[in-house]
């Protein structure tokens, strides 16, 4: 099986810190990433998307991913974070052709204000 | 509004009595999936669906069963449950796997005594 690695499970910033959260996958082949986010309470939402391109993708609310193909990585970014950041961030791996998506165990990121 | 919807939200129940939990979308995506959510382990996927009565086994389909009749519904059937399937339950739909992201429900927290 597929796996999705998420190493950090617990990080503590305080406003206006910069944010990087790392996402490696194990499949060697073409694949779709995403990052989602799930404020306290609520569903998960996408927060950004890659399937082909320019391997650096910004998303919502100042967010942006690279990907680098030969570290197998999807790492999430954002410069400065908000209070309002509060919240379990998942990354997603779709292996091309196939039909199943599969998630890292999350990462919790408490932003003190 | 584009949306996934669950029901029910929440739901205490006991061990080996039958439940379902619904799940319709109204955005005409073809491929719906179901999802766990627990502790450290992030979403793991139980069963997906690609069209109408065409489905398949995730990465923890034991003790759950699954039907598509209708494109737009995709209930989530618990024949005996237990303890164990305690959780977070997440339903999701997306035009086609490798065409876009997954569009998720609300959640359906189960607690089986």
């Amino acid at each position: 099986a597929q796996s999705v690695s998420q190493h950090n499970h617990h990080v503590i910033l305080s406003e206006a810190a910069s944010l990087e959260l790392g996402c490696n996958y194990s499949y060697g082949g073409t694949v779709n990433l995403f990052w989602y986010v799930q404020y306290p309470g609520q569903h998960l939402q996408l927060l950004l998307k890659y399937f082909s391109g320019d391997p650096l993708v910004k998303g919502i609310k100042g967010f942006e991913a690279e990907f680098i193909k030969s570290k197998f990585s999807f790492n999430l970014r954002k410069p400065s974070v908000q209070w309002s950041d509060t919240a379990e961030y998942f990354c997603a791996v779709n292996i091309y052709n196939f039909n199943k998506f599969y998630f890292g165990s999350g990462t919790k990121l408490n932003v003190k204000p | 509004e584009a949306q996934v919807t669950q029901n029910p939200r929440y739901l205490i129940t006991v061990t080996g009595k039958k439940l379902t939990v619904t799940c319709s979308q109204n955005m005409n995506h073809e491929y719906m999936s179901w999802y766990r959510q627990d502790p450290g382990l992030g979403l793991r996927q139980i069963y997906y669906s690609m069209n109408v009565e065409v489905t398949d086994k995730g990465d923890v389909p034991e003790g759950y069963k699954v039907s598509r009749k209708e494109k737009r519904n995709f209930p989530l059937i618990l024949e005996s449950p237990s303890p164990n399937q305690t959780s977070l339950y997440f339903c999701a739909s997306s035009l086609s796997p490798g065409a876009g992201e997954l569009f998720f429900g609300e959640g359906s927290r189960l607690t089986v005594l």
